[in-house]
């Protein structure tokens, strides 16, 4: 089976705090992405990464950033936490090509006080 | 840039019913996947579709891509209380996988 980790289920953090998601994925997948899901809003995209030290832009990187330094690992970043950051964030991961399975983790839920 | 939108966002479905839920992209899909999330869960793969006209059946769950390709649906008979959760469908089209926004299901018993 998949297995997509994501290193906490529930964060509380400071305003301004910096805050690390970190996931792991072990199915040697090369795509990993980062999304966050609100209310009424779905799955948005933050970031996703191809490949070892590659990196694009989703549809909501403002806040944000990312790291790849091991193809099993995804590192999302909030260099400075706010409130409006305050959300579900689901990393997942894939084969690279068309038509692959995304598969997600659990999610980490972030409450930034 | 390429949109899938759901519709509709929400729905309340007696048990025993059938339901249908519809997914529309502005582009031509190469695929579309569809997806279910339980409440407090995490989303989960249900099915890809990748042909013109495509039906594929699970148990009492039909999808359907449509003939053009930018669109599809979901349709559930006899609704069980296990049918609960966000149905999401997911658009490919010029190498990106776009998100609807789900179709919130709730069952009453």
């Amino acid at each position: 089976d998949v297995k997509v980790t994501q290193s906490s289920r529930y964060l509380v953090k400071r305003t301004g705090e910096k805050v690390f998601l970190e996931c792991v994925q072990d199915m040697d997948h090369e795509n990993m992405f980062w999304y966050r899901q609100d209310p009424g809003l779905g799955l948005r995209l933050i970031y996703f990464s191809y490949d070892v030290k590659m990196k694009e832009k989703g549809d909501i990187p403002e806040g944000y950033s990312v790291s790849r330094e091991k193809k099993e690992r995804f590192s999302l970043i909030l260099e400075s936490a706010s409130t409006n950051q305050t959300s579900m964030y689901l990393c997942a991961s894939s084969f690279r090509g068309i038509g692959n399975t995304i598969y997600f983790g659990e999610g980490s839920w972030l409450t930034v006080v | 840039g390429q949109q899938v939108m759901q519709i509709p966002q929400y729905q309340h479905v007696q048990e025993g019913e059938d339901f249908t839920t519809y997914c529309n992209s502005s582009t031509t899909l190469s695929n579309i996947q569809w997806y279910k999330q339980r409440p407090g869960g995490h989303p989960v793969f249900l099915i890809q579709l990748v042909k013109s006209g495509e039906v594929k059946k699970q148990k009492r769950l039909t999808f359907q891509f449509g003939e053009a390709k930018k669109n599809s649906s979901l349709h559930i008979t006899a609704t069980q209380t296990t049918d609960v959760g966000t149905y999401f469908c997911a658009g490919e089209g010029n190498n990106r996988l776009a998100f609807g926004k789900g179709n919130q299901v709730v069952v009453i018993p």
